[in-house]
């Protein structure tokens, strides 16, 4: 199985300003997701983040807000943008290789 | 009408307790998983099931194919048992799991 290592595990951030956060595989990974989950919501998906490709995004995210990086099949990167309070949740890192999920740690964040 | 329900949404217990929870779903999956969520957001993969029963240590996960459920036991519940248990199924138009809003499950000394 895959360990997700996921940085930083927490988080507060002025209004206005944009935090990364990464995660990095120890083996190379089909599939690389990112989810937000929202207070007192479940997990919802924010794109697929494809190598050396733009990600996919679902449906009410966009990339100017959420710009995810892929430069190889271990490690993704996600950018919440020009965070306002509605951004404080928590985001998680998830990877498949179609026979296993495995899961980061999560990013708790929380924007004043 | 959500595709993974989970229940109850809450469950207070006292320590020994043997606990279920309930996971309903309404899509077509080839696996499905409960996941653990500690309080700092942390989540840990418990179970992947597609089909049966699996067991480890004092947890049991079943699921029933046909009838799209699966429930999660928790045999002799002990304080650090307290967390929130996640249900997700693959089943995301992107291959993406499909959570469910998760089960607060609190164990009392």
């Amino acid at each position: 199985s895959a360990v997700i290592s996921q940085k930083p595990s927490r988080d507060i951030c002025q209004r206005g300003t944009s935090l990364t956060i990464q995660c990095q595989v120890d083996s190379q990974v089909t599939m690389m997701f990112w989810y937000r989950q929202q207070p007192g919501q479940s997990l919802t998906l924010i794109a697929t983040a494809n190598q050396g490709s733009e990600a996919t995004y679902e449906s009410g995210f966009v990339i100017d807000k959420f710009p995810i990086s892929r430069p190889n099949l271990t490690f993704s990167t996600l950018t919440v943008s020009n965070m306002s309070p509605e951004d404080s949740s928590i985001y998680l890192c998830s990877a498949t290789d179609y026979t296993e999920a495995f899961f980061g740690q999560g990013t708790r964040l929380t924007v004043v | 009408k959500n595709e993974v329900e989970q229940s109850p949404q809450n469950l207070t217990a006292q320590e020994g307790e043997f606990i279920t929870i309930n996971c309903s779903y309404s899509v077509g999956i080839s696996a499905l998983h409960w996941l653990q969520q500690h309080p700092g957001g942390g989540i840990v993969s418990l179970f992947m099931l597609s089909s049966g029963k699996k067991k480890h240590g004092r947890l049991i996960a079943t699921i029933n194919i046909q009838e799209k459920h699966s429930s999660l036991h928790i045999t002799a519940s002990h304080p650090r048992d307290s967390a929130v248990y996640i249900c997700a199924v693959w089943g995301g138009s992107q291959g993406n799991l499909i959570f469910g809003k998760g089960t607060k499950l609190s164990v009392k000394p």
